[in-house]
């Protein structure tokens, strides 16, 4: 399996701050990661797909880039809906696996 | 508008079988462009992907390396619907059970969630 790696686990930053979230990959995965965020008691919902597109109705302030083997997702200024677990995704093999999560505070 | 309703019990008994059924609306269980899956979260495990089933002139299945011994994920075209079974559960297999909708790839349409806890 291709193990995916996320950094920080844990932040927490102030409303209106940049937060950057990392993620590393095993093996190279090409473009085909996707970012979720989740929050108590729902499913994830997805953010960004193809490690950089950004899904209808998702704000601008969310963003992805990357390929190959590390990705990153940015929220450019933090907003307080914003508090809540993300996780990447590669979907590139038949056995797709995800990150172990960073969760976001708001200060 | 998608719409994907899981059903299925909460408890299940050690080394019994897990099974859950996720019934689809707005959507063809045999689309050629979608695709099916099942996906756990634990707090020891996290979320884990599980499996998938999609129709592109003939049935495909992919499960993940962690359960491919013992997982299931079939459609069925009747009901418009797909289920899972997972076989000889233990403890580590209590979590919260999703299906979802993938096309390309990326998870876009998600069931409620149903929590199975495996104890006697």
């Amino acid at each position: 399996d291709i193990q995916m790696t996320q950094s920080p686990f844990t932040l927490s930053a102030s409303v209106g701050d940049r937060v950057t979230i990392t993620c590393r990959a095993s093996q190279s995965i090409g473009s085909w990661l996707a970012w979720y965020q989740q929050k108590p008691g729902r499913a994830p919902k997805v953010l960004i797909s193809m490690a950089s597109s950004l899904e209808s109705g998702v704000p601008s302030r969310f963003s992805g880039s990357g390929s190959g083997t590390e990705f990153t997702l940015i929220i450019s200024s933090l907003q307080p809906d914003d508090s809540a677990t993300y996780y990447c995704q590669q979907y590139n093999s038949y056995s797709w696996t995800f990150g172990q999560g960073t969760k976001v505070e708001i200060k | 508008q998608v719409h994907l309703q899981q059903s299925g019990p909460g408890l299940v008994k050690p080394s019994q079988t897990l099974s859950l059924t996720c019934a689809i609306s707005g959507d063809s269980v045999s689309s050629n462009s979608a695709a099916w899956n099942w996906v756990r979260q634990s707090p020891s495990r996290g979320l884990e992907w599980l499996g998938r089933t999609y129709y592109r002139s003939k049935w495909y299945n992919n499960y993940a390396v962690s359960v491919k011994s013992r997982v299931s994920i079939n459609p069925d075209t009747s009901k418009n619907q797909f289920s899972l079974q997972l076989n000889s559960v233990t403890p580590e297999d209590t979590a919260v059970y999703y299906c979802a909708r993938d096309q390309a790839g990326s998870l876009h349409h998600w069931g409620q969630g149903t929590l199975v806890t495996v104890s006697s």
